[in-house]
């Protein structure tokens, strides 16, 4: 019953240092997003793919960078940590299709704090 | 572009009181509507959904119905917990289920008291 599974759940980051948050799904979804969660401010979009080789920007892209070599896999880059980049990172993933009811299902968060 | 507005927090209650949480939408056509809830320290679990109008979504006691005439999705319960002490965050999903995922209103946060 794994899901979607993010790696690291904590890390503290020195500004300037750089980190991947690591993320996989086993339910052989397309789709996979990752977002970020500042407080009283809901979630905001980073990055998405809808499958291997493919990757867009979504809102707040600036400061990442994401890959998706594989299925499974959807790991996001932090370059140059800066406090700014202090959130709660999401990974999700949801079937491919045109059905908008398609439920999208979250990893359980990453808490990164830059100082 | 989509957005998702819901009535701020916190909300405290004592237990056994009716709750509502006010959600309104913004959106072209036929959008699906969620309701996420964030337990202290964990990620988010779907709560509950609808895909059309007039739809009512309901589980673990929460219901929500699609109000396409006032673009709402309010999230009741008429009997709530102290275990329902969580962040609940109301979502859309464009018509077309596009790739670009969930837009979120920014969460309520409910507090039950004993």
């Amino acid at each position: 019953n794994a899901g979607v599974t993010q790696t690291p759940k904590f890390r503290i980051l020195k500004i300037g240092q750089s980190m991947t948050l690591q993320c996989t799904q086993d339910m052989n979804h397309n789709y996979m997003y990752w977002y970020r969660q500042d407080p009283g401010m809901g979630l905001k979009l980073i990055y998405y793919s809808v499958g291997a080789g493919i990757t867009d920007k979504g809102e707040v892209p600036n400061g990442y960078n994401v890959s998706r070599s594989t299925t499974e896999d959807f790991p996001l880059r932090l370059e140059l940590a800066a406090p700014s980049q202090t959130s709660v990172y999401f990974c999700a993933s949801s079937r491919t299709g045109t059905a908008s009811g398609n439920t999208i299902y979250f990893g359980e968060g990453s808490w990164l704090t830059v100082v | 572009g989509n957005s998702v507005t819901q009535m701020e927090g916190p909300v405290t209650l004592s237990e056994e009181a009716f709750l509502t949480i006010n959600c309104t939408y913004t959106a072209t056509g036929y959008p699906s509507l969620f309701w996420y809830v964030q337990y202290p320290g964990e990620g988010l679990q779907l709560l509950l959904k609808a895909t059309k109008a007039d739809d009512k979504g309901s589980n673990k006691g929460f219901e929500a119905t699609y109000r396409k005439e006032t673009t709402s999705f309010h999230l009741e319960k008429g009997s709530v917990q102290v275990s329902d002490s969580a962040v609940y965050f109301c979502a859309l999903r464009g018509e077309g289920g596009g790739a670009d995922g969930l837009t979120f209103g920014k969460g309520t946060h409910l507090i039950i008291q004993p």
